[in-house]
């Protein structure tokens, strides 16, 4: 099964500054590589889908990058309703699976 | 507008089985592959099982491989999810997804189901 690492795994931040989360995985997925944001006592939500595609209704300060085994995740500019849980997913091989997460908490 | 409603969860007994069900709306159900996917508390996100089109083909993780199945009903745009032989870490959030090739983009609210004596 492909392994995708997540980093960090908590990260605080200050609004308005520019992020970057990591999603590494264990052997390449191509850009078959999607982000999911997940906010408290909510369902998943589809933000980035092949690495870098965007999502219609997502804001544009989220951007995604990367192919193969590294890929990022970038908020510019991040806002209090950003406070959530971010996951990537892998769908270059069965079974589909997801990082750990990275958890965006106030610094 | 996209809307999936799952529904049947609640407490089991190990050992025991449950089935979950999953209303679809705002789309052709029928021109979708579907999903489950699960989050046990406090956890991440398991990919459960996927179903194509028609329902001739299924996958499946190996966690539940052999004990829960995955069908579907395109009159009813409903999704199901039969769960036997229930065992405790089977404990999760589940949701229903829409499964558009690799992706999913619409997820359900989910439906908490507790494996516990």
């Amino acid at each position: 099964d492909v392994v995708l690492t997540q980093s960090p795994a908590t990260l605080s931040v200050t609004p308005g500054e520019r992020i970057s989360l990591s999603c590494r995985a264990s052997e390449s997925v191509d850009t078959y590589l999607h982000w999911y944001q997940q906010k408290p006592n909510e369902s998943p939500r589809l933000l980035i889908k092949y690495a870098s595609q965007s999502i219609s209704g997502i804001p544009s300060r989220f951007s995604g990058s990367g192919s193969g085994t590294d890929f990022t995740l970038s908020i510019n500019g991040v806002e209090l309703e950003d406070l959530s849980i971010y996951y990537c997913q892998q769908g270059n091989s069965l079974p589909h699976t997801f990082g750990a997460g990275t958890k965006l908490e106030l610094k | 507008e996209v809307q999936l409603v799952e529904s049947g969860g609640g407490l089991v007994q190990p050992g025991r089985s449950m089935k979950l069900s999953c209303a679809a709306s705002g789309f052709t159900f029928s021109d979708y592959y579907m999903a489950w996917v699960r989050q046990a508390p406090k956890k991440g996100l398991e990919w459960v099982a996927s179903i194509s089109y028609e329902g001739s083909s299924t996958y499946y993780g190996d966690s539940v491989k052999g004990r829960f199945t995955i069908s579907r009903d395109n009159a009813k745009s409903t999704l199901y999810l039969q769960m036997n032989s229930l065992r405790s870490e089977d404990t999760a959030t589940y949701y229903c997804a829409r499964h558009v090739y690799t992706v999913f983009d619409y997820w359900g609210q989910g439906v908490m189901v507790t494996v516990s004596s």
